[in-house]
């Protein structure tokens, strides 16, 4: 099992500007996955992306996946003040998390 | 909504205590996972079910006791905590392949 690590560990936006933050993992993976994480609440699946797959959309995300560079990146355009959240990656298929980026959209 | 509870929401407890921290989920789902977040630390995954059985104990104390009894709920019975054991506490529940994880509210334990 391994966790992905998040960049960068915050990121402080002003609305309507986009957000990317970034997932670095070690190993080969089927998938990985994004999560949301409002303040002292659970996660929330965001989007799933396989690794025959480079790029994912959601409404507003955009989830790329380079398994050559084993990375992967989120970016959330027109962010909005209700996107402040801490923002997971988890590679492969054992739901191991890492520190998160901490995302702060200002009204 | 996830359709994962977890009772109570917060938890006020003392050393000596006996408490106990539920979860439940109406998904149908056959896994089921406790995690562990303290403060400015990532989430620790704890303890995995699968069909009712524990298929993972990450090295957690025994001061925390999982209890499956059924697919559907999931419990973490607490006794003789330390203070450093404030956190809170998620559980999760995910399908067969395992992918997609639905969390719970969680539960805000703070150890006096």
């Amino acid at each position: 099992s391994q966790q992905g690590e998040e960049d960068p560990q915050a990121l402080s936006i002003q609305e309507g500007e986009n957000a990317t933050m970034n997932c670095s993992y070690k190993t080969s993976i089927n998938n990985l996955q994004w999560y949301r994480q409002n303040s002292g609440r659970g996660l929330v699946h965001l989007i799933l992306i396989r690794s025959n797959e480079r790029e994912k959309h959601s409404g507003r995300l955009r989830v790329t996946l380079d398994t050559s560079k084993k990375s992967s990146s989120l970016l959330i355009t027109a962010s909005r003040a209700a996107d402040t959240a801490s923002y997971f990656c988890a590679p492969g298929g054992k739901l191991i998390f890492g520190q998160g980026t901490e995302l702060s959209v200002k009204p | 909504e996830t359709g994962v509870t977890q009772t109570p929401r917060h938890l006020v407890m003392g050393m000596t205590n006996k408490k106990s921290l539920k979860c439940e989920q109406h998904l149908g789902h056959n896994a089921m996972y406790w995690y562990k977040q303290s403060a400015k630390k990532p989430l620790e995954l704890m303890f995995v079910y699968n069909f009712k059985e524990q298929t993972e104990n990450n090295s957690v104390p025994s001061r925390f006791s999982p209890e499956c009894p059924n697919s559907s709920h999931l419990f973490l019975h607490l006794h003789t905590l330390q203070p450093e054991d404030s956190a809170l506490y998620l559980c999760a529940s995910s399908g067969t392949g395992g992918n997609e994880q639905f969390f719970g509210p969680g539960t805000r334990l703070t150890v006096l």
